[in-house]
């Protein structure tokens, strides 16, 4: 089955400064990599989501990249604000499947004002 | 996204009791599934919602243990038997939508056992 593998666990940033989260995969069939926030005490929510068609996605402060041959995948978030402390989790799925996502382990993402 | 509404939201369970959660979603679905996150750590799929069958359970959670029902395409109930503290943990239904390949979580219901 799929295996993902997610680093850092943790990630200390001054407010301002670039973070950047990186996953790779192992099935090279995977096609769908979501991106999940989960602030303390609350659910995970999608962020971000690249399929294996696209090379790079943005949206505001936040970009996906995928590079299918490595078979790896990175979360990129620029001029990081407090708000953004929280477990990141990445994902990758086979779409058209049954859509059931590996997750990574997280990573804790500290953004110091 | 749609909603997923989950309850109980937060509970403090006895030692060998049992706990259903329900999670209800406010459109069919094509598919839902139930998750354990233990403190601190990633998201652990238990089993696969199936409606009107049995669930799908992933390697390591049981039947028994673990009962589930989906009565309808929008509502499906997770029980934890039997519990002990290791049981405790947030669980978090999800469900999938036939138009895209993303899941949505529910709040989660956060067990502590005692």
């Amino acid at each position: 089955g799929e295996n993902v593998e997610q680093h850092p666990s943790t990630l200390s940033v001054q407010e301002g400064d670039s973070a950047v989260i990186k996953c790779t995969y192992s099935d090279s069939a995977s096609n769908y990599f979501p991106w999940y926030k989960q602030e303390l005490g609350k659910r995970p929510q999608l962020i971000i989501d690249i399929r294996s068609n696209v090379g790079e996605k943005k949206d505001q402060r936040i970009a996906v990249t995928l590079n299918k041959t490595a078979k790896h995948f990175s979360l990129h978030i620029t001029e990081t604000q407090p708000e953004d402390s929280a477990v990141y989790f990445c994902a990758a799925s086979i779409g058209g499947g049954s859509y059931i996502p590996t997750f990574g382990r997280g990573t804790s993402l500290i953004v110091h004002p | 996204s749609a909603v997923i509404s989950q309850k109980p939201s937060r509970d403090i369970c006895q030692r060998g009791t049992s706990l259903t959660i329900q999670c209800q979603v406010d459109s069919q679905v094509t598919m839902m599934f139930w998750y354990r996150q233990q403190p601190g750590q990633s998201l652990t799929l238990i089993a696969t919602a199936n409606q009107g069958s049995e669930a799908t359970y992933e390697s390591g959670f049981v039947i028994d243990k673990f009962p589930i029902s989906r009565p309808n395409l929008t509502f499906s109930t997770l029980t934890v038997s039997n519990m002990s503290p290791e049981d405790s943990s947030i669980y978090l239904c999800s469900a999938h939508w036939q138009d895209g390949n993303t899941i949505y979580f529910g709040e989660g219901s956060w067990l502590t056992v005692v």
